[in-house]
């Protein structure tokens, strides 16, 4: 089946740095990704569309300064938190399309677990 | 816009229980529905979809069925075991572009 994989797992950084998540298809391409934030016991929103070599589209009210996205390759597709800060803490998670496994294949990564202190 | 609302949690049952989480939705057009897991510390399993009216999804002994009338895909288990313990969300895809509507989430706590 379908495996997305998203690194790191979990990442703890400092104030004002930057943080680099990856999320890899790895048995299949995908054109499109998407980044989605979860806070503490509650649900996912989406923040971004990642397009293959096009620009990524937001969600109304997230920054696209602070969240960078960059999908250079049909297997992978970066977000950096850029100066980061603890209101940025959250599990980020990557999903992909299979298209293989037709419109609604949609196969969902481990998660990244940001703690910024 | 589009939206989902799950039934309250947490729940918590004993082994061997019936387990019905409810779902409804909101959404224009004719949506794709589903149900995602998710394990302590873990990413999103996707547990079953359906994709039109009348519909069934099932996968491990869960149980959707999508029903237009009511707007509803009620999550159900016949018998549930310790290891189904998890969040589970109920989401909806209005378009093939693969943006999804989650809802709030469901913690499942079963006790041997």
């Amino acid at each position: 089946g379908a495996v997305v994989s998203q690194h790191p797992s979990r990442v703890i950084c400092k104030s004002g740095t930057s943080v680099k998540i990856e999320c890899r298809s790895l048995d299949f391409q995908a054109t499109t990704m998407f980044w989605y934030r979860q806070f503490p016991k509650q649900s996912l929103m989406l923040m971004a569309t990642s397009n293959e070599g096009s620009k990524a589209t937001y969600e109304q009210g997230v920054e696209k300064d602070k969240f960078l996205i960059n999908h250079a390759s049909l297997t992978l597709s970066t977000l950096t938190v850029t100066s980061a800060h603890p209101e940025d803490s959250s599990f980020y998670i990557c999903s992909a399309r299979d298209p293989r496994q037709g419109n609604y294949g949609y196969t969902f990564g481990s998660g990244t677990r940001l703690t910024v202190v | 816009g589009d939206s989902v609302t799950q039934m309250e949690g947490p729940v918590t049952l004993s082994e061997e229980a019936f387990l019905t989480i409810n779902c409804t939705y909101t959404a224009t057009g004719y949506p794709s529905l589903f149900w995602y897991v998710q394990y302590p510390g873990e990413g999103l399993q996707l547990l079953l979809k359906a994709t039109k009216a009348d519909d069934k999804g099932s996968n491990k002994g869960f149980e959707a069925t999508y029903r237009k009338e009511t707007t509803s895909f009620h999550l159900e288990k016949g018998s549930v075991q310790v290891s189904d313990s998890a969040v589970y969300f109920c989401a909806l895809s209005a378009t093939n572009a693969g943006k999804s509507t989650f809802g709030d989430g469901t913690t499942l706590t079963v006790k041997p």
